[in-house]
C-alpha cells in the first residue's frame, strides 16, 4: 500500500506560467511534508516543507499548500523557469520518526 | 564545507557477490538513511540509523544490511547480490535528535549493476 502518491508522472508547462504538482497521502500519522527536486545524475535536494499545523508555506517562487482533511498537498511554482525542469518528489514523515516516505515523483518540463 | 559522499559512484558486479556501498557525512548528523531509486518508483527506504549502534529496517530491507560504528559512516552491504538489486542507491542524513524528522541531505548516488 503506497502511503504517498504522486499521480501525475509528468507535467509540461510554458515558461512564465504556473506549475502545480500534486501529492496525496493516506497515513494520518504524517505531520511533516517535504518537497525535493532532483536533476539527472544528482541526489535529491530539499526544496520546501510544511508542518501539519500550517496550511501554506511560501519561499520565493515556491509555495506548498496542505489540505489535511483531504490528505492532499500541492507545490506551486510561479513563474516557472526552464531551470525548474527536474523530477519533484513529495515526502512525508510522522512525529518522532526521522524517516521519510516518498512518492514516485513527477517530472516537470518547463518549455521556453 | 560539510558534505555527504558516496562511493563508489558506479559499480558493476556479478550475481552472488558481496558488495558494500560506502556513505560518509561530515555534518555530524545523528540520522542516516539508505534509499534505492528504480525506474517508475520513488525513493524506497532500505535501512536507517538514528545514532551509533542503532540500525533499523526500512520497507525494502531484504538482502541488505548496515552497521553504524561511528557518527560519520553508514555502509550498506549486499550480502549476495541479485539482479533485482540493480538500482541507484542514495545515502542521506538529517540533523536533530534521534528520530526527529527534518529535511534530508542526500549524496550523489551510487549506481549498481548486478549481472
Amino acid at each position: 500500500d503506497q502511503q504517498v502518491k504522486q499521480n501525475s508522472p509528468s507535467l509540461s508547462v510554458q515558461e512564465g506560467r504556473i506549475s502545480i504538482l500534486n501529492c496525496d497521502y493516506t497515513n494520518s500519522m504524517f505531520d511533516y511534508f517535504l518537497w525535493y527536486k532532483k536533476y539527472p545524475a544528482e541526489g535529491p535536494t530539499f526544496l520546501i516543507s510544511i508542518s501539519s499545523i500550517k496550511d501554506k508555506n511560501e519561499d520565493g517562487r515556491f509555495t506548498v499548500f496542505l489540505n489535511k482533511s483531504a490528505k492532499h498537498l500541492s507545490l506551486h511554482i510561479v513563474p516557472s523557469q526552464p531551470g525548474d525542469s527536474a523530477v519533484y518528489f513529495c515526502a512525508a514523515s510522522a512525529v518522532n520518526a526521522g524517516k521519510s516516505t516518498f512518492g514516485d515523483g513527477t517530472t516537470l518540463t518547463v518549455k521556453p | 564545507d560539510a558534505e555527504i559522499t558516496q562511493s563508489p559512484r558506479h559499480k558493476i558486479t556479478e550475481t552472488g557477490r558481496q558488495v558494500t556501498l560506502a556513505c560518509h557525512q561530515t555534518w555530524n548528523h545523528n540520522n542516516m538513511f539508505w534509499y534505492r531509486q528504480d525506474l517508475g518508483h520513488g525513493l524506497r527506504l532500505i535501512h536507517y540509523s538514528y545514532g551509533v549502534q542503532d540500525t533499523n529496517k526500512g520497507e525494502v530491507s531484504d538482502g541488505y544490511s548496515v552497521s553504524r560504528s561511528n557518527t560519520e559512516d553508514l555502509p550498506l552491504t549486499l550480502e549476495s547480490a541479485a539482479s533485482s538489486q540493480t538500482s541507484v542507491y542514495f545515502c542521506a542524513s538529517s540533523p536533530g535528535t534521534s528520530g526527529v524528522g527534518g529535511e534530508l541531505f542526500f549524496g550523489e548516488g551510487s549506481r549498481l549493476t548486478v549481472l
